[in-house]
């Protein structure tokens, strides 16, 4: 069993849908959450971090995270072509570097 | 602005040749990582490396090496390439601590290995 389960879609929305992400995990002891996003052709970047759980909202985007069920979403309101991309889950534990797990990503697109 | 570059956007290369791939970022970053991408198998750790000569083997270190002789550099190295290491190859950095939760990538390297 991977640590980090992410469908990896693809999804297609109109534009402004809101857009539900998802990813679940195995480790309890997952702390620090996080999704990139990625452009085509481009590395990923950080969008989104949260620690522990909750919400975290920035602009149209939220991130919840529930530890009780190891699941996490990102939520994306009134979508955006400019949305379309691949969005990684990703979660770590401890202070170690390479502690970082990621999902397979979700490739997204937003349809004028 | 905040940049990991790489040294080639796209390579190919021939079975059993020596490749190397070059990262350089400008942040002063302790943590520097080497991931392969590839389609349905999502990001994986080849190596990384917390300080300068030093790395520590990842998920997928076999048929790979690398050197980091210089803080803001950090070199994967395909001993004698194979087909199978065809793949997009992304190199990311970090700051020590909970900044680690950031890592900044650059932009890949598409290798073919015919």
């Amino acid at each position: 069993q991977k640590e980090v389960e992410q469908d990896p879609g693809p999804l297609s929305v109109p534009e402004g849908a809101i857009v539900s992400l998802n990813c679940t995990y195995s480790n309890s002891a997952f702390q620090y959450f996080m999704w990139y996003r990625q452009y085509s052709r481009k590395g990923p970047e950080l969008l989104m971090y949260t620690y522990s759980s909750g919400n975290k909202e920035d602009g149209r985007f939220t991130a919840q995270v529930d530890k009780s069920s190891k699941y996490i979403s990102l939520f994306i309101r009134d979508s955006q072509p400019s949305d379309s991309a691949t969005y990684l889950c990703a979660m770590r534990w401890g202070a170690g570097a390479n502690n970082l797990f990621f999902g397979t990503g979700t490739r997204l697109t937003v349809i004028p | 602005d905040v940049k990991v570059t790489q040294s080639s956007r796209y390579l190919v290369k021939r079975t059993g040749e020596k490749v190397f791939l070059e990262c350089v970022q400008d942040m002063d970053h302790e943590n520097m990582f080497w991931y392969r991408q590839d389609p349905g198998l999502g990001l994986r750790l080849i190596y990384f490396s917390y300080d300068v000569k030093m790395k520590e083997k990842g998920d997928i270190p076999e048929g790979y090496s690398v050197s980091r002789e210089k803080k803001e550099r950090f070199s994967l190295i395909l001993e004698s390439a194979s087909t199978n290491q065809t793949s997009m190859y992304l190199c990311a950095s970090s700051p020590s601590g909970t900044g680690a939760n950031e890592q900044f990538f650059g932009p890949g390297t598409r290798l073919t290995v015919l």
